[in-house]
């Protein structure tokens, strides 16, 4: 069956810090990978997703992911943590191997950025 | 563009009472969703339609919940009779590609609806 499996419940960094939060996944054959990010009370927002190609990932607010299919992970990172980074953080897949094929979520990873 | 709009934003019902939810994608965007998130835990697919037509209904409780697509545009999404255990927010998400490119294509989430079942 397929999973993905955020081992963190909560990641605590402080600002200017780097920052990543893990995800690991178990699909057959490649999948596409996402991160999205939810603010309190809201939906969704789409941060980054890995197709093909180069492993590493650039997307919104400086956010970043590397893709690495030894380990099966695809792991967010930033630089450099700001206090408006304090979120909900969703890692996704979407496996590739029939048309029944359909997008699971992580169970979150809540990031603390303390000033 | 205009976001995905959802409403109510918040609904508080009693047990064995119905509840409907409705949904209005972004324009021109082929497939809709259906995701319930309870609380601590991460978005899990109930219903997928492509255009008006149900693609995904796997994971819907099927003797008490319902949703259609009329025209391939606005979706409602329907509880009855609601049960404690129904108590969760229920994220409406769009994405523009259809068929196996929505597998790739990111999710647009509206911001959901909270429901709280007494």
């Amino acid at each position: 069956a397929q999973s993905v499996a955020q081992p963190e419940d909560q990641v605590n960094v402080a600002e200017g810090n780097p920052l990543t939060v893990k995800c690991t996944y178990s699909v057959s054959g490649n999948p596409y990978l996402f991160w999205y990010v939810q603010y309190p009370n809201r939906g969704l927002q789409f941060l980054l997703k890995y197709i093909t190609g180069d492993n590493l990932v650039k997307g919104s607010y400086g956010f970043e992911a590397e893709f690495n299919k030894s380990q099966t992970s695809f792991h967010l990172k930033k630089p450099s943590a700001l206090v408006s980074d304090s979120a909900l953080y969703f890692c996704a897949v979407s496996p590739l191997y029939s048309s029944a094929s359909k997008i699971i979520f992580g169970s979150g990873t809540r990031l603390s950025i303390r000033p | 563009e205009a976001g995905v709009a959802q409403s109510p934003r918040y609904k508080i019902i009693e047990k064995r009472q119905s509840v409907a939810f409705w949904c209005n994608p972004i324009s021109g965007h082929a497939t809709l969703y259906w995701y319930q998130q309870i609380l601590g835990q991460g978005p899990k697919l109930l219903i997928q339609f492509q255009n008006n037509g149900v693609v995904d209904d796997s994971q819907l409780p099927k003797d008490r919940f319902s949703a259609e697509r009329l025209k391939g545009v606005d979706s409602t999404l329907k509880i009855q009779p609601a049960k404690l255990e129904d108590s969760a927010v229920y994220l409406c998400a769009s994405s523009l590609l259809a068929g196996a490119s929505s597998y790739n294509s990111p999710l647009h989430f509206g911001n959901g609806t909270r429901l709280t079942v007494t």
